[in-house]
């Protein structure tokens, strides 16, 4: 069974800082990876999606790299705005479908 | 292009009662996924339709149950509502039924409080 694993829970940085969250999966057989946002009680928005076949993608400020036979992926953010505070979510497809596994998430906090 | 949107945005039922939510899927998408998010949670999966049949159930019991439409939409039932089932319900889009290289695309969700 997948599980997913998201570390730190939160993280308080000030504005300005570059940061790292991270995801670990335990069943590397991964078709992709995908990093969501979530703003408190809202929906989720798709950041970035890597490909199994690629060791990065990038928009922007947001950089996520995917290693799969560690069974990991960290999702970097250059140069934080408190626009950037939300929960970061990141999810596997599993069950033989695009059936999302998701991590518990990090609640990003990026103080003025 | 229209996103994927749901109704009701807010939902305060009572135990045991039933509930019925909706969720439009984006244009061109023929797959839509449920997902249920607990407080401080990570989405957990409900189920998926795909061509108005269910193609893959989470670990939810039956009274969790749903349709889709000819034009893609779906709903999601939930009856003899428990407090447990109290949390934020999501539907997502996607354009094709089993590939997993496909981007899914999330609606706002439901908020649905049981009292």
């Amino acid at each position: 069974k997948q599980e997913v694993t998201q570390i730190p829970a939160a993280l308080s940085v000030p504005e300005g800082e570059n940061l790292v969250l991270n995801c670990s999966f335990t069943d590397s057989a991964i078709y992709n990876l995908q990093w969501f946002r979530q703003d408190p009680g809202k929906g989720l928005t798709s950041l970035l999606l890597i490909q199994s076949s690629q060791r990065e993608q990038t928009s922007g400020r947001l950089n996520a790299s995917l290693d799969k036979s560690s069974g990991r992926s960290t999702l970097y953010i250059a140069a934080s705005q408190p626009g950037d505070s939300a929960t970061y979510l990141c999810a596997v497809p599993t069950g033989g479908g695009n059936k999302l596994t998701f991590g518990t998430g990090t609640q990003l906090k990026v103080e003025l | 292009e229209t996103g994927v949107t749901q109704s009701p945005t807010h939902l305060i039922k009572t135990r045991g009662q039933q509930v019925t939510l909706r969720c439009s899927s984006q244009s061109g998408h023929n797959t839509v996924s449920w997902y249920q998010q607990a407080l401080g949670q990570g989405p957990q999966f409900i189920f998926q339709y795909y061509r108005e049949e269910e193609n893959g159930r989470g670990n939810f019991p039956p009274r969790f149950s749903g349709l889709q439409f000819p034009n893609y939409s779906s709903e999601l039932n939930v009856n003899a509502l428990e407090l447990d089932d109290s949390a934020l319900y999501l539907c997502a889009s996607s354009p094709v039924a089993g590939h997993q290289t496909d981007t899914q695309y999330f609606g706002p969700g439901t908020r649905l409080t049981v009292l």
